[in-house]
């Protein structure tokens, strides 16, 4: 079955816990972006990666991490210098030299 | 940057009447635009898109046309179902294959 997979569907972060989302493709796709949307807004760019070992902070990178050791897996950590960390993420690949991105089934993150 | 203004929801329809949902851009040059539509609990679907100026996207009955003059990139339906209940986004691309997104406009259909 090809596609995006995010896992898990829900997660639950403690004060001060770092947790990580898993975004993985196998479409071959070469670019892959991590977004936050939250409730009533459009979504924001948090980082993205255009090609293996090379990322870039997108608008709201503070409090978050990335790693991009393979093509099909683009893993965020949200730290615990994220504040404000509840939210729905969300992961989307690109083909290289197309404009469309494709978008994953997200992973709602809630602190307790 | 590109920034997009969408128009604002909620909007409530009964089934079989006509949608629109506006959407202006500002941008450098001429971006592809897009259309994404979010179905509760799940992530953004690709509904359509267009690449350039008086190009029409269409797919599963919506349209919307790139309108270079206005900057415009209106989405419509002339008969909606239940089934079209959904968050639509309008999005352009930006020179660096980035997409801005604006802020969603919610849609209900009541049979």
């Amino acid at each position: 079955d090809g596609g995006i997979t995010q896992s898990p569907k829900y997660l639950f972060r403690k004060e001060g816990q770092n947790v990580t989302l898993s975004c993985e493709q196998n479409l071959n796709h070469d670019a892959m972006y991590w977004y936050r949307q939250d409730p009533g807004q459009g979504l924001r760019l948090i980082y993205y990666s255009q090609i293996v070992n090379d990322f870039q902070k997108g608008d709201i990178a503070e409090g978050y991490s990335v790693s991009r050791e393979k093509k099909e897996s683009f893993p965020l950590t949200v730290t615990s210098a994220q504040k404000n960390p509840t939210a729905f993420y969300l992961c989307a690949t690109r083909d290289r030299a197309q404009e469309t991105q494709y978008f994953g089934p997200g992973t709602r993150l809630l602190v307790l | 940057g590109n920034s997009v203004t969408q128009m604002e929801g909620p909007v409530t329809l009964s089934e079989e009447a006509f949608l629109t949902i506006n959407c202006t851009y500002t941008a450098t040059g001429y971006p592809s635009l897009f259309w994404y539509v979010q179905y509760p609990g799940e992530g953004l679907q690709l509904l359509l898109k267009a690449t350039k100026a008086d190009d029409k996207g269409s797919n599963k009955g919506f349209e919307a046309t790139y309108r270079k003059e206005t900057t415009s990139f209106h989405l419509e339906k002339g008969s909606v179902q239940v089934s079209d209940s959904a968050v639509y986004f309008c999005a352009p691309a930006t020179n660096d294959y980035k997409l801005s997104f604006g802020a969603g406009t919610t849609v209900t259909v009541r049979a």
